[in-house]
Parts: C-alpha cells; structure tokens; sequence
C-alpha cells in the first residue's frame, strides 16, 4: 500500500540555524500538507499546498516558515531560524483531492537546542 | 475559526466493552468530520470520516455519529481489542478548506 514518507525521523539543531523538513507524498496525491504537534499538545495545521502553491495556511505559518516541491516527489518545510518553541513533531500529509482522505506520515521529530 | 474539544482525555476499558469518544466543534460550517488513530512513533492513521450529510457510518467495529444541531460527533469502538490501544484524534473541516482542526486526544487502554 503506498505511503507518505518522511525524513529524517528525529533531527536536532541549535537555535537559530536553518532545517528542512522532507517528505515524499503518495504519488498521484495532489494536495500536501504540513502539520506540527508539540509534545502532549494537538496535532496543529501549518500550511496546505496545491499546484504549486501555498492554498491555505495558519496563523502558525509566519514567515520563518515556507515550503517547496522542488521536482515532480518531494515536498519540503524549510524554518529558516529556528527557536526553542519550535520543537515538535512534523508531519506531512497528502490526499487526492482538496475533500479527499488525508494520508499521514510517520513525522520529524524537530528538537532545538 | 473552528474550535474542537475532546473528551475524555485517557480512556481505560477492558478487552471486549466498547469504548467512546466525543468531541464538539464550534464552526457550523463544518462537514467533514475524520477520526484518526495514531500509535507511538507513528504518524496519524485515518480510520473512519463522515460528512455532514449522514448521521451515522459503521465500518466493522468502529461507528461514528454526528449531531449537526448540536455540533457534536462520537467515535464508538465495540468489542475492544488490545491492539486497539492508542491515542484517538477528532478533527473537523470545511468543505473547501484544508485548515483541518483536530481534538487534544484521547488516550485509550484496552486491558486484556
């Protein structure tokens, strides 16, 4: 059964440097998405992407954040300066279309130390 | 925007009652209304959905039920299973909008 897939499963980085986050989403998904949970807290909507494009985004998303599909399989979040709170896991999803089932990733643990 | 509450928070069975769990959403607009599962070091899994247009969906042990009026849906698990243990997540959207807001969590135990 085909899945999203995610890496790297943990990654640790000190404040203020750049990470990205992959993930590879089902292959004939269209729509992809970008969630975060902070530990014991719930799973929280960051941004969804379409056609190459930013379609929605949350009030998380602030201009730290952007994401990318840089050829026809990846989709990446990129925090460009990282902080403390931004520890979490990261989970990408995928779905058919923009009412369709959305399929979840195993995450990214983010840690910033 | 919508807002998802979900209780209760940790749910203890024994193998074989049913379990259930509730959420409410503040947001009349919503219609789609996802139940996912997700197991330590997994990421969510999607185990049932329903719509605003039907009441109830049954998918094997599992049913969920929707009261539009009183903005609440129910996930209902019956003959529990250990292999049923795992933290169970409500979520709620708009048709058209992808912000999909999820409950806190229920944790749930099935002793055997």
């Amino acid at each position: 059964e085909p899945e999203v897939t995610q890496t790297p499963s943990h990654q640790v980085t000190q404040m203020g440097q750049e990470v990205i986050l992959r993930c590879v989403p089902i292959s004939n998904h269209l729509y992809f998405y970008w969630y975060r949970q902070i530990l014991g807290q719930k799973v929280e909507f960051l941004v969804s992407f379409y056609n190459n494009e930013i379609s929605e985004k949350s009030e998380i998303f602030d201009d730290q954040f952007s994401v990318e599909r840089p050829d026809g399989s990846n989709f990446t979040l990129k925090i460009r300066s990282t902080k403390l709170e931004d520890s979490a896991m990261y989970f990408c999803a995928s779905s058919v279309g923009q009412e369709g089932e959305q399929y979840f990733g195993p995450g990214t643990r983010l840690t910033v130390t | 925007g919508e807002n998802v509450e979900q209780h209760p928070s940790t749910l203890s069975v024994q193998e074989g009652d049913s379990a259930v769990i509730k959420c409410t959403y503040s947001d009349s607009a919503s219609n789609y209304f996802p139940w996912y599962k997700q197991e330590l070091g997994k990421g969510p899994q999607l185990i049932i959905d329903i719509r605003s247009n039907v009441g109830e969906k049954k998918d094997q042990r599992i049913a969920v039920t929707l009261n539009k009026t009183a903005k609440h849906f129910s996930l209902h698990i019956t003959e529990t299973q250990p292999e049923d243990s795992a933290v169970y997540f409500c979520a709620a959207s708009r048709e058209g909008n992808n912000d999909m807001r999820f409950g806190a969590g229920t944790r749930l135990t099935v002793k055997p």
